[in-house]
């Protein structure tokens, strides 16, 4: 229980295009979902909170309107990077709360979204 | 606000040995989670194992336990018998008891690699 998937795996886009990238809980409902940006050797860093039905929620620094966070469904949180530059490739990877088995309190990941900026 | 510390950017140990990853945290909090995640090179995030602050017994997974010290504010990772497949990077977390208000984010660590030398 508790498996979070992405997609797409890997992107590889042109500078100036815009990219979607889809978190999904296979097994659980999430209201809630977050969206992580780690660079090579690095720690996690949290962009933004997902919020089913409302505004995400976005960590200091980040630009809003760069990085469109639309959480439609229970099960579905999306990440938009508009107009894309080659200094946003990074791993981009989200998380749920699981609740498979009472466990609300862990957050479970999915597997990441490589973003390629050429 | 809160924070984790990892001292260890890199530790190594050879299979089938013991070896313990350390993690400090800070928190004005009496009550919270701390979780230890594994993210290997496929750089999907791996829940280890996971503590509550409320109790006082030391989690254990098989060959993973923690060595939980609330009032020291120390959450090491200790790895019996280690295999090939554990080398890793390893991340402690935190995460606010709290069920509101972005408090279900986690705090992360920088992270330990773990090398295992056959």
């Amino acid at each position: 229980g508790a498996v979070v998937s992405q997609h797409p795996s890997r992107v590889i886009c042109k500078s100036g295009t815009s990219v979607k990238i889809e978190c999904r809980s296979l097994d659980f409902q999430a209201t809630t979902m977050f969206w992580y940006r780690q660079f090579p050797k690095q720690s996690l860093m949290l962009m933004a909170t997902s919020n089913e039905g409302s505004k995400a929620t976005y960590e200091q620094g980040v630009e809003k309107d760069k990085f469109l966070i639309n959480h439609a469904s229970l099960t579905l949180s999306t990440l938009t990077v508009t107009s894309a530059h080659p200094e946003d490739s990074s791993f981009y990877i989200c998380s749920a709360p699981g609740l498979a088995g009472g466990r609300g309190d862990t957050q479970y990941f999915g597997p990441g979204t490589r973003l390629t900026v050429l | 606000a809160q924070t984790v510390t990892q001292s260890q950017p890199e530790m190594s140990v050879q299979e089938a040995e013991t070896v313990t990853l350390s993690c400090t945290y800070d928190t004005s909090e009496s009550d919270y989670y701390l979780f230890w995640y594994k993210q290997p090179p496929s750089r999907q995030m791996i829940l280890v194992i996971r503590q509550e602050a409320y109790k006082q017994q030391n989690a254990t997974e098989n060959r993973f336990s923690v060595n939980f010290q609330k009032a020291a504010k120390s959450f090491s990772l200790k790895i019996s018998d280690s295999q090939l497949g554990d080398a890793a990077m390893y991340f402690c977390a935190y995460r606010s008891e709290l069920f509101q208000g972005g408090s279900e984010k986690l705090v992360f660590g920088k992270g330990t690699k773990l090398t295992v030398n056959p």
